[in-house]
């Protein structure tokens, strides 16, 4: 993979529902991996940043896992509610920080 | 508060005039970053700056400058060499080493 994947492109799901995306990045070279929900009409927000193999993040009702090894990491969501509808972007960082995104998935969570 | 501010949020330019985007934040953050996106693609980097007088391209940097005199500012100049300039542009900005970003709302470009 020489750059980062994101599936679904687009994803509708109803209120209470669980999901999950994926996210393929290059598994050489590898230093982070954020992910970032952004809304319409504001600015992305960070979610969660990984490093190591086997790291496993949450943040209320989402959270992130990473395989460093394959280049994949996954965010669930659990319970989805409208108020989780955004674009969910994934980025690989080198050691500077300085990110490559994937296109994102754009989550609709219907009432 | 403390946060990022681009300005304008919208921009329109004739077709080989320079145009300067503002990015200025005051969360004390040493790094800095400019992404552009366009419909479809995710956010391309075209130039960071991980201290003061000193930065480095990203993936996209043909076409495109920029100055870091001041901790607070890292403004982004669209010159008439970049073939297709209208998009939007997102700024933003870290601690340095492998830290979460935080973004500015952003300016959208469009050359008439």
């Amino acid at each position: 993979i020489l750059n980062v994947e994101q599936s679904p492109q687009s994803l509708h799901v109803q209120e209470g529902d669980s999901t999950n995306f994926t996210c393929s990045f290059p598994s050489s070279n590898f230093y982070a991996l954020h992910w970032y929900r952004w809304e319409t009409a504001k600015s992305p927000e960070a979610l969660f940043v990984m490093t190591l193999n086997g790291d496993e993040k949450k943040k209320g009702r989402i959270s992130a896992t990473l395989n460093t090894k394959e280049g994949y990491s996954y965010l669930y969501i659990k319970g989805s509610q409208p108020e989780d509808s955004a674009t969910y972007l994934c980025a690989s960082s080198g050691n500077n920080n300085d990110m490559r995104f994937g296109a994102g998935t754009r989550l609709t969570v219907k009432p | 508060d403390g946060g990022i501010t681009q300005s304008p949020k919208y921009l329109f330019r004739k077709e080989g005039q320079n145009v300067t985007l503002s990015c200025e934040q005051n969360l004390n953050h040493d790094a800095m970053y400019w992404y552009r996106q366009d419909p479809g693609q995710g956010l391309r980097l075209i130039y960071y700056s991980q201290i003061v007088n000193d930065f480095q391209k990203g993936d996209i940097a043909e076409g495109y400058s920029v100055s870091r005199e001041k901790k607070e500012s890292f403004p982004l100049t669209v010159t008439s060499a970049q073939k297709n300039p209208t998009a939007f542009y997102l700024c933003a900005s870290s601690r340095v080493g492998i830290q979460p970003q935080h973004f500015g709302d952003g300016t959208r470009l469009s050359i008439l």
